[in-house]
């Protein structure tokens, strides 16, 4: 089974509005995430991670939230920009081993 | 499980040498990815094959090659190994040859070169 789900393949949002990109996960063992930015033809690039001591890891105009309860991540985009449209991966470790991503997310943020 | 099987699961080799890491996709995907995760460095995308061709080329060192079989599994190669070559490596799959939306990642094979 699928241990890390992106249950929506795309999300469109107004410049200016915050972006929400969710993540689930099932094994109660991943106790790190992280989240990856992909533009077409290029590879995935890291953006921001979170490990399951924290519930929240902000960077600038992203934030990360962790909630363990319901295994379930999130990723705010505020203020959302043209340039943040890309498809992104939710990915999620447990002890460093045996990375597993999600799906992918395409992100469309219009002008 | 995502459909993309990755074998070996682990590898540990010495230095000089060369390994060979495989790849199933997922049925009907004709496309496949490989990645690279290091420590420090994120994870890079390496090179991407769809029905047997060479599609892109991203950070992929000359020592390593790779190629995409009539059966659409795929390897990659990696030879005169240097300890910096250890890391977690990747296979993705999808349908379709453009972007990498709606990737699937297998599990990874974690080489260490000691």
């Amino acid at each position: 089974d699928q241990q890390v789900k992106q249950n929506s393949p795309s999300l469109s949002v107004q410049e200016g509005r915050i972006s929400i990109l969710n993540c689930d996960y099932t094994n109660s063992m991943f106790d790190y995430f992280l989240w990856y930015k992909k533009y077409p033809a290029e590879g995935p690039t890291f953006l921001i991670s979170i490990s399951s001591i924290k519930d929240k890891n902000e960077d600038g105009r992203f934030t990360v939230f962790l909630n363990k309860s319901a295994k379930h991540l999130s990723l705010h985009i505020v203020p959302s920009q043209p340039g943040d449209s890309a498809v992104y991966f939710c990915a999620a470790s447990a002890g460093g081993n045996d990375m597993r991503f999600g799906a992918g997310t395409r992100l469309t943020v219009k002008p | 499980d995502s459909g993309v099987t990755q074998t070996p699961k682990h590898l540990i080799t010495a230095t000089g040498q060369r390994v060979t890491l495989r790849c199933s996709p997922r049925s009907g995907d004709l496309s496949v990815y490989w990645y690279q995760q290091s420590l420090d460095q994120g994870l890079q995308f390496l090179i991407q094959y769809y029905n047997g061709e060479e599609r892109a080329k991203g950070n992929i060192l000359e020592r390593f090659s790779a190629q995409q079989f009539p059966d659409l599994h795929s390897e990659l190669n990696l030879s005169s190994l240097e300890l910096g070559d250890s890391a977690l490596y990747f296979c993705a799959s999808s349908v379709a040859a453009g972007d990498l939306y709606e990737q699937y990642f297998g599990p990874g094979t974690r080489l260490t070169v000691t």
